[in-house]
């Protein structure tokens, strides 16, 4: 257990719809990084966020959206759903720069 | 743009054999991360490297990075089919962090 936390586990959706991903990460972390793993993309990161602040971008499509609030949660927003962002989305957290991120379980997102 | 290249993409030991995964990149780094995923599972961290020539141990694995030559190894030692799962290393800093395909490994009795 790494101490990083996601809900929901599971995801079924429908195309153009809207969903939101909860993270939450270990005690003490500030940095927040949201990844994207697919069997034809492989594991892509999308953003990150330091202590409520954006810090990075990856590949992050504009359709999709991410915050981290003061407790330092955080929540990564998918709009306008297609089949091709079902996929596993993990959120990792660390201390600081540059020592290893730890992953949460992820969600596992099912778009129909 | 940086780009990571792993091989094997797949591989198959016998236990008790040795074995090296390669993991290359394009452009200068000196930070790498090895992970290991187990099916339907997250990633769990194995191992950070931050400088050339650095070199880490934990138990039948052991990863080295040569930042002159943008290539990191993680060699297994006398596999044992807890290893199975598939290992990611990954490259950059905070604001361009690219994994590579990752390399399944699968442990024969």
């Amino acid at each position: 257990d790494s101490g990083v936390t996601q809900t929901p586990k599971h995801l079924i959706t429908a195309t153009g719809q809207r969903v939101t991903l909860r993270c939450s990460p270990r005690s003490g972390d500030l940095s927040v990084y949201w990844y994207q793993q697919s069997l034809d993309q492989g594991l892509q990161f999308l953003i990150q966020y330091y202590n409520g602040e954006e810090r990075a971008k990856g590949n992050i499509l504009e359709r999709f959206s991410a915050q981290q609030f003061p407790d330092l949660h955080s929540e990564l927003n998918l709009s306008s759903l297609e089949l091709g962002d079902s996929a596993l989305y993990f959120c990792a957290s660390s201390p600081r720069e540059p020592k290893t991120q730890y992953f949460g379980p992820g969600t596992r997102l099912l778009v129909l | 743009e940086l780009k990571v290249e792993q091989n094997p993409l797949f591989l198959s030991m016998q236990e008790g054999k040795n074995y090296t995964i390669y993991c290359n990149y394009s452009t200068t780094s000196d930070r790498l991360y090895w992970y290991r995923q187990d099916p339907g599972k997250s990633l769990e961290s194995l191992f950070v490297l931050l400088s050339n020539g650095a070199v880490k141990q934990e138990g039948r694995l052991m990863a080295s990075l040569d930042t002159k030559a943008r290539l990191s190894t993680l060699h297994i030692t006398a596999a044992v089919h807890d290893l199975s799962a598939t290992y990611f290393c990954a490259v950059g800093e905070y604001n361009d962090m690219r994994f590579g395909a990752g390399t399944r490994l699968t442990v024969k009795p």
